[in-house]
C-alpha cells in the first residue's frame, strides 16, 4: 500500500505555478520523499527528492514541512507539457526498489 | 546522456507463449530493476540486477525471470504467458549498488496477452 495521500486531480493555468500537495504522516526518519510523473502511460519521469530540507532543481521545487508529515511539489511556470499524473512516494534511504506508487494526482494544465 | 531504452515498445502475444523484453540502462549505470505496472495493482517490483547478479526479488512466480549482461544490459523473460500478464513492463537503472540512488525509468514495454 502507498504511504502517501494525494488529491485525485488538479487544474492549473498555463504559466502559473502548480502546487501539488502530498501527505505522508507515517514517514520515518530514514525515508525520502520522491516525486515522479507519468505522461500518457510512458515510464515514470524522476522530478525531485528530499529528506528534510527544501530542494530545488531545474524542473521543480520541493517543500517539506518541518515535521516531515507533508510536502508540496511546485512547478514554477506550468506548461501544457506538464500535464501528467504526479506521484509522491516515500522510499527507504537504502532500498530504491521499495517504491509504492499510489494513484497520484492528475494535473491538467489549461491554456 | 541517453536515457534508459527498452525494446520492443509494444508486444502482442497469446496465452502460453513466452516473451523476452530488453533494457539498456543509462551509460555508466550498473543496476537495473524491472517493474510491472497495471491499473489495478499499480507498480510492482519484479527483480533487480547488479553486476550480472540478481540482488533483489519481488513476489512474482518463477515464470518471470531475468538476466544481466556484462555491459549492464538486461533482459526479462516471461514464460507460459497468462492473460493477467498484460501490463506495462518498466525497466529502471541507477548508478551503483548501494540501493540509495535515484532510479530512472525507461519508456516501458506494453505487453498485451490475448
Amino acid at each position: 500500500d502507498a504511504k502517501t495521500t494525494q488529491p485525485t486531480s488538479m487544474d492549473c493555468a498555463e504559466g502559473r505555478a502548480a502546487n501539488l500537495p502530498c501527505n505522508h504522516s507515517t514517514i520515518s526518519g530514514n525515508e525520502y520523499v520522491y516525486w515522479y510523473r507519468q505522461i500518457h502511460s510512458q515510464g515514470p519521469q524522476y522530478i525531485i527528492h528530499g529528506l528534510k530540507n527544501n530542494e530545488t532543481n531545474e524542473m521543480a521545487s520541493l517543500i517539506i514541512t518541518e515535521d516531515r508529515k507533508s510536502s508540496t511539489l511546485i512547478l514554477p511556470h506550468a506548461t501544457l507539457r506538464d500535464t501528467a499524473v504526479y506521484y509522491c512516494i516515500v522510499r527507504p534511504r537504502d532500498n530504491n526498489n521499495d517504491m509504492r506508487f499510489g494513484a497520484g494526482t492528475r494535473l491538467t494544465v489549461k491554456p | 546522456k541517453a536515457g534508459v531504452t527498452q525494446t520492443p515498445r509494444y508486444l502482442i502475444k497469446t496465452r502460453g507463449q513466452q516473451v523476452t523484453l530488453s533494457c539498456s540502462p543509462i551509460s555508466g549505470h550498473r543496476s537495473v530493476s524491472w517493474y510491472q505496472q497495471t491499473p489495478g495493482q499499480g507498480l510492482q517490483f519484479l527483480f533487480e540486477y547488479f553486476s550480472e547478479t540478481q540482488r533483489n526479488k519481488g513476489n512474482f512466480p518463477g515464470r518471470f525471470s531475468g538476466r544481466q549482461f556484462s555491459n549492464s544490459r538486461s533482459e526479462m523473460n516471461v514464460s507460459t504467458l497468462e492473460l493477467g500478464d498484460s501490463a506495462l513492463y518498466l525497466c529502471a537503472s541507477s548508478p551503483g549498488g548501494t540501493g540509495k540512488e535515484t532510479q530512472y525509468f525507461g519508456p516501458g514495454t506494453r505487453l498485451l496477452v490475448l
